[in-house]
């Protein structure tokens, strides 16, 4: 998983309690992700950040944050969960984000939110 | 209408077959189309990447881009069981901030013994 890491790597936790992701990366890169993946919708991106407290939204957003306080480290919190949230997280991470540079993956966080 | 359509399968092929899984896409600004490979409680792998119509053979894998009719495919010689797995398309444009990936839903496969 590219020097890739996320914990916890499973979490059941009940709506209106906050959670936070978090991702680590060994691999230096500049750019890191996070992903939900749902059935019959596929991944999405929720944000992404291109740099130390460098971050920016993606498609579905709403409900989450995220922080970025060192290069290795991408968090992503739940402020207040809900049921809707229940997913897989997925972190990934990027070099240069341009031309040919591509994105891999982390082994995903399962959250289910009661 | 969702930027990038892929049958979701299941795609249930015996051993041996040949296997041909396929995206389309309407955003003509998608230059870079690569396949993700994504094992069961897995994340998804880079198996593949293109920028230019035509072919790309990696070993058994062959992923093919028609730009003019925004099609692509990946084609799988051989299969054999330990392809069984959930196949990704992903695009992204030349420009625009991050490297962002709009991915299909994913064909889920099935290689029988």
């Amino acid at each position: 998983d590219a020097g890739i890491t996320q914990s916890p790597r499973h979490k059941v936790t009940e709506t209106g309690t906050p959670v936070t992701l978090r991702c680590h990366q060994t691999e230096n890169h500049r750019y890191m992700y996070w992903y939900r993946q749902d059935p019959g919708h596929g991944l999405r991106l929720i944000h992404y950040s291109y740099g130390v407290k460098d971050t920016d939204k993606g498609e579905v957003s709403d409900g989450y944050s995220v922080s970025r306080s060192k290069t290795e480290d991408f968090l992503l919190t739940l402020e207040s969960a809900t049921s809707s949230q229940t997913s897989v997280y997925f972190c990934a991470i990027s070099d240069s984000g341009v031309g040919t540079d591509t994105q891999y993956f982390g082994p995903g966080t399962r959250l289910t939110v009661l | 209408q969702k930027e990038v359509e892929q049958d979701p399968g299941p795609l249930s092929v015996p051993e041996g077959a040949i296997v041909s899984l396929n995206c389309t896409y309407s955003n003509s600004a998608f230059q870079y189309f690569m396949w993700y490979r994504q094992y069961s409680r897995k994340g998804p792998e880079l198996l593949m990447y293109t920028y230019s119509s035509g072919n790309k053979e990696d070993g058994r894998f062959t992923a093919q881009v028609d730009k003019s009719s925004k099609y692509i495919s990946l084609f799988i010689r051989d299969s054999q069981p330990s392809d069984s797995a959930t196949y990704l398309c992903a695009m992204k444009g030349v420009t625009g901030g991050g490297n962002k990936l709009t991915f299909g839903t994913g064909t889920q496969l099935k290689v029988e013994l």
